[in-house]
C-alpha cells in the first residue's frame, strides 16, 4: 500500500520549459490536492479536485493547470516555468474535502 | 482574506513536559480542524483532527477546539525529542487553509 505517490522527486528546469508533475493515490479517495511550500510561507493550495471530474482553484493557481485523469491520478502542469515557481510541491488526497489529507513525499522543483 | 495564524517559534520545551501549540483562525464558518507534524525535509503527516468544540485525546496528544474564540490548540504530554518538528494547523470551511507552522524543539 503506497498511499500517495509523486513523480518525479526532483527536477531542474530552465525558464520557459514546461513540465507535468504526476500524482497517484491507491486509497480510493475522492478528493485530491496540489500544494506548494516555500520557506516562511507555509503550505498554499494551488488546485484541488473534490471528486473525479471536477477541479477548482485554490489560493495560488496562476501559472498552473491540473487534470484529474481518473479517480487515482491528479496531475499538475507548468506550461511556461518561471523562477518564482521554484518550490516543493506536495500532492495530497482525502476521502472528502472535510476529511484529513494524506500527503505524498513531495517534488523538489528548481527553475533556473 | 481568510487567515490561520500560528506563532512561528521556535517553542522550546524540556523533555517530559507538556508542549502547548496554538492556532487562531479568522473565519467563523470553519468546520474542520487539523494538526499535522512535519519533520525537516519530509511531508506533513496527520496528528489529530477535530470537528466539535471541546477536547479530543489520542495517546499523548490532545486537540482542543473553541469555536466561539476561534482557536484550536494541540497539547503534547510527556514530550520526547522525537516530537521536535514543525506543527501545522489547518482549517477548512469551503477550502482548506494551512497556517505557517510552529517549530517545536524538545530539549533533552
Amino acid at each position: 500500500n503506497a498511499g500517495v505517490t509523486q513523480t518525479p522527486k526532483f527536477q531542474v528546469l530552465k525558464t520557459g520549459q514546461s513540465m507535468t508533475l504526476q500524482c497517484a493515490q491507491d486509497m480510493n479517495h475522492n478528493s485530491m490536492y496540489w500544494y506548494r511550500q516555500d520557506p516562511g510561507m507555509g503550505l498554499r493550495l494551488i488546485y484541488y479536485s473534490a471528486s473525479e471530474g471536477t477541479t477548482d482553484k485554490g489560493e495560488v493557481p496562476n501559472g498552473y493547470n491540473v487534470s484529474r485523469l481518473n479517480k487515482r491520478e491528479f496531475s499538475l502542469r507548468l506550461e511556461s516555468a518561471a523562477p518564482s515557481q521554484t518550490s516543493v510541491y506536495f500532492c495530497a488526497s482525502s476521502d472528502g474535502t472535510d476529511q484529513p489529507q494524506h500527503f505524498g513525499d513531495g517534488t523538489r522543483l528548481s527553475i533556473l | 482574506q481568510k487567515e490561520v495564524e500560528q506563532n512561528s517559534g521556535p517553542l522550546s520545551v524540556p523533555e517530559g513536559a507538556i508542549a502547548s501549540l496554538n492556532c487562531t483562525y479568522s473565519d467563523r464558518g470553519s468546520q474542520s480542524f487539523f494538526w499535522y507534524r512535519q519533520y525537516s525535509g519530509k511531508s506533513p503527516e496527520l496528528i489529530m483532527f477535530i470537528y466539535s468544540n471541546g477536547d479530543k485525546e489520542d495517546g499523548r496528544f490532545t486537540a482542543q477546539l473553541n469555536k466561539a474564540s476561534q482557536y484550536v490548540s494541540l497539547l503534547i504530554r510527556d514530550s520526547q525529542p522525537s516530537d521536535s518538528a514543525t506543527y501545522l494547523c489547518a482549517v477548512r470551511d469551503d477550502k482548506i487553509i494551512f497556517g505557517k507552522g510552529t517549530r517545536l524543539h524538545i530539549l533533552p
